[in-house]
């Protein structure tokens, strides 16, 4: 497997209170991507980075931000979760042509 | 990125192939075809891709139709580890040079039974 790994893999949080998600790789690759999954809507993009500071937001970014402050780092955060971010969310990088996908946070906003 | 068609479900006897279809018949000519699957709960898995030749991988092989219009992923030989929801995907590779991130629609759920 990719080094890929994701923290928390599990958390229950209020609603309004912030949340950063973790992901860190091994495998020094310069593509780095957030995603969200529901039922019924399958992965979607949330925001991306093609560098160090270099980010760029997806389909639903709205109400997330992101930061990279090294190759090996993205941190995903919630400034104010709603109920409406509970999700499973999955961290992936990317080589020349696949996109290894880091085992999932399943988040939870009451 | 051109649009997919996939069967929602499909049924596969142990041991015997799986083949999955997908249709794509607005791919352009510098479009891949990949594949990825998605066991309960986990990340999805990358398993294969192509762009016009057939191709085949220690996981499974891809068929692409002279007209790029569809193709077919076979397992070979199913187990019942290979349950799972599978995505065709058509995208341009990330040689492009853009950070093209994947567009996953509803996938095939693939059941292997005993």
């Amino acid at each position: 497997d990719a080094g890929i790994t994701q923290s928390p893999r599990h958390k229950v949080t209020e609603t309004g209170t912030p949340v950063t998600l973790r992901c860190h790789q091994t495998e020094n690759h310069r593509y780095m991507y957030w995603y969200r999954q529901d039922p019924g809507h399958g992965l979607r993009l949330i925001h991306y980075s093609y560098g160090v500071k270099d980010t760029d937001k997806g389909e639903v970014s709205d109400g997330y931000s992101v930061s990279r402050s090294k190759t090996e780092d993205f941190l995903l955060t919630l400034e104010s979760a709603t109920s409406s971010q509970t999700s499973v969310y999955f961290c992936a990088i990317s080589s020349a042509y696949e996109q290894f996908f880091g085992p999932g946070t399943r988040l939870t906003v009451l | 990125d051109a649009k997919t068609t996939q069967p929602p479900s499909m049924d596969c006897a142990e041991g015997r192939a799986a083949n999955l279809p997908c249709n794509h018949s607005t791919i352009s000519g510098n479009e891949y075809v990949y594949w990825y699957r998605q066991i309960h709960s986990q990340g999805p898995q990358y398993i294969i891709h192509g762009l016009k030749n057939n191709e085949t991988n220690e996981m499974a092989s891809l068929i692409i139709t002279e007209d790029r219009k569809s193709s077919t992923l076979i397992l070979p030989h199913a187990t019942l580890r290979d349950t799972a929801v599978y995505y065709c995907i058509v995208r341009l590779s990330q040689r492009s040079g853009s950070a093209r991130q994947l567009t996953f629609g509803s996938g095939t759920q693939l059941t292997v039974l005993p």
